[in-house]
């Protein structure tokens, strides 16, 4: 059974700061996922990917296949990066992790 | 382009009682998905469907929950009877092609308290 942690919990951070969230998974997977859920509640994709990295804007996710790890990167954080990220890992089913609390102070 | 359309928002029963949540998805996805996420936890697949055909189920608790998508379009998840422990946000989603490796695309969610 494939379980998925993220880390840290919790993040607070200062505007224009760099982050980076976490995200381990204990069984080999077909891709990943990368969510946003914004306070009010609605879930945008940010990523899918199997290999290597993607970048839109200031986002930036990689994975680590081997060492089943994946890390999602923020530069020039701003508050309206606030939000629950979530990862989840896909193969045959699709387990998401509990998610990661940013906070961006102005 | 429409996003993935849920109904109701918000819906608040007494234990027991049945209740149904519709999904309309994005025009011409072939897969949709249902999801329940508890506060503080990710979400947890209930069931996929590839066009009509339900091909992950298995977490879907079977005694009281059941679903269709009728014509490979609309979807419908029920509950009877439902449970305090039912209390939840459950999320529709949907994407263009088929299988996991696809970027999925949600609704709002319809917020269930049961009393």
């Amino acid at each position: 059974k494939n379980e998925v942690e993220q880390s840290p919990q919790n993040l607070t951070a200062q505007e224009g700061e760099f982050i980076t969230i976490n995200c381990s998974y204990s069984v080999g997977i077909s891709a990943l996922h990368w969510l946003q859920q914004h306070p009010g509640g609605g879930i945008v994709s940010l990523f899918m990917l199997s290999s290597g990295k993607k970048k839109h804007g200031r986002l930036i996710a990689t994975i680590n296949i081997q060492e089943k790890h994946s890390s999602l990167h923020i530069t020039a954080s701003h508050p309206r990066d606030s939000a629950v990220y979530i990862c989840g890992g896909s193969q045959g089913n699709l387990i998401f992790g509990k998610g990661t609390k940013l906070s961006v102070k102005p | 382009e429409a996003g993935v359309v849920q109904s109701p928002r918000y819906k608040i029963i007494e234990k027991k009682q049945p209740v149904a949540f519709w999904c309309n998805p994005i025009s011409g996805h072939n897969t949709l998905y249902w999801y329940l996420q508890n506060l503080g936890q990710g979400p947890e697949l209930l069931i996929r469907y590839e066009n009509e055909e339900a091909v992950d189920d298995s977490q879907l608790p079977k005694d009281r929950f059941s679903a269709e998508r009728l014509k490979g379009v609309d979807s419908t998840l029920k509950i009877q009877p439902a449970e305090l422990g039912d209390s939840a946000v459950y999320l529709c989603a949907s994407s263009p092609g088929l299988g996991f490796q696809e970027t999925q695309y949600f609704g709002p969610g319809t917020r269930l308290l049961v009393l």
